[in-house]
């Protein structure tokens, strides 16, 4: 039972224009969400989170949306770089910090110049 | 600042062998936890631990022991592999309090066993 699902399992976008990533979740009791970023051959890194609490979290490049209604999020990376061909994992969590931490899938961006 | 360090990157095993991956942290984080990824499936949460002497398990935690017995190690144990095991195994490491609560990840270890 996938409680966290990236459906899109691979996206392609040019340089320059804007990414999203999008992420669903089923559990109600999840209240805290996080974006990791993964290159080939290494661990993921942290790059952005959001709280329940907000529907909206920017860092530089990078913005995250959540729907908590509809159980979406989306990751918003604007202006796409080629540095940024990546997977992407989102994640989520019943509070900041708790002990276990769900992933979806993953999505593979590939930024095309 | 070496973070998380994970041994060994590579290991190939035959079913029945048991091996030890070897995860350590210099961040002086008291939580620790094991991934496995497999494709299509994402990360899965092994085996965690809050404090030396703590840990519990996962949502894939069988065939797979834990013990913590410092702050900085965290080794995984498989007694009896399997190839289901065959997978990039991750370990993770976080502070118990403030901040955005993110998990730093090693490099990873990649399993196979035939």
């Amino acid at each position: 039972d996938q409680q966290v699902k990236q459906n899109s399992p691979s996206l392609s976008v040019q340089e320059g224009r804007i990414s999203i990533l999008n992420c669903d979740y089923t559990n109600s009791m999840f209240d805290y969400f996080l974006w990791y970023k993964k290159y080939p051959a290494e661990g993921p890194t942290f790059l952005i989170s959001i709280s329940s609490i907000k529907d909206k979290n920017e860092d530089g490049r990078f913005t995250v949306f959540l729907n908590k209604s509809a159980k979406h999020l989306s990751l918003h990376i604007v202006p796409s770089q080629p540095g940024d061909s990546a997977v992407y994992f989102c994640a989520a969590s019943e509070l900041r910090g708790a002990q276990k931490l769900v992933f979806g899938q993953g999505t593979r961006l590939t930024i095309n110049p | 600042n070496a973070g998380v360090t994970q041994t060994p990157k590579f290991q190939v095993l035959k079913t029945g062998q048991s091996m030890t991956l070897q995860c350590a942290q210099d961040m002086n984080h008291e939580y620790m936890s094991w991934y496995r990824q497999d494709p299509g499936m994402g990360l899965r949460l092994i085996h965690y631990s809050v404090g030396a002497g703590i840990t519990d398990q996962g949502e894939v935690p069988n065939g797979y022991n834990v013990s913590r017995s410092t702050t900085e190690d965290f080794p995984l144990r498989l007694l009896s592999a399997a190839p289901s095991q065959t997978s990039v195994y991750f370990c993770a490491s976080r502070n118990s309090g403030g901040g955005t609560g993110e998990l730093f990840f090693g490099e990873g270890s990649r399993l196979t066993v035939l």
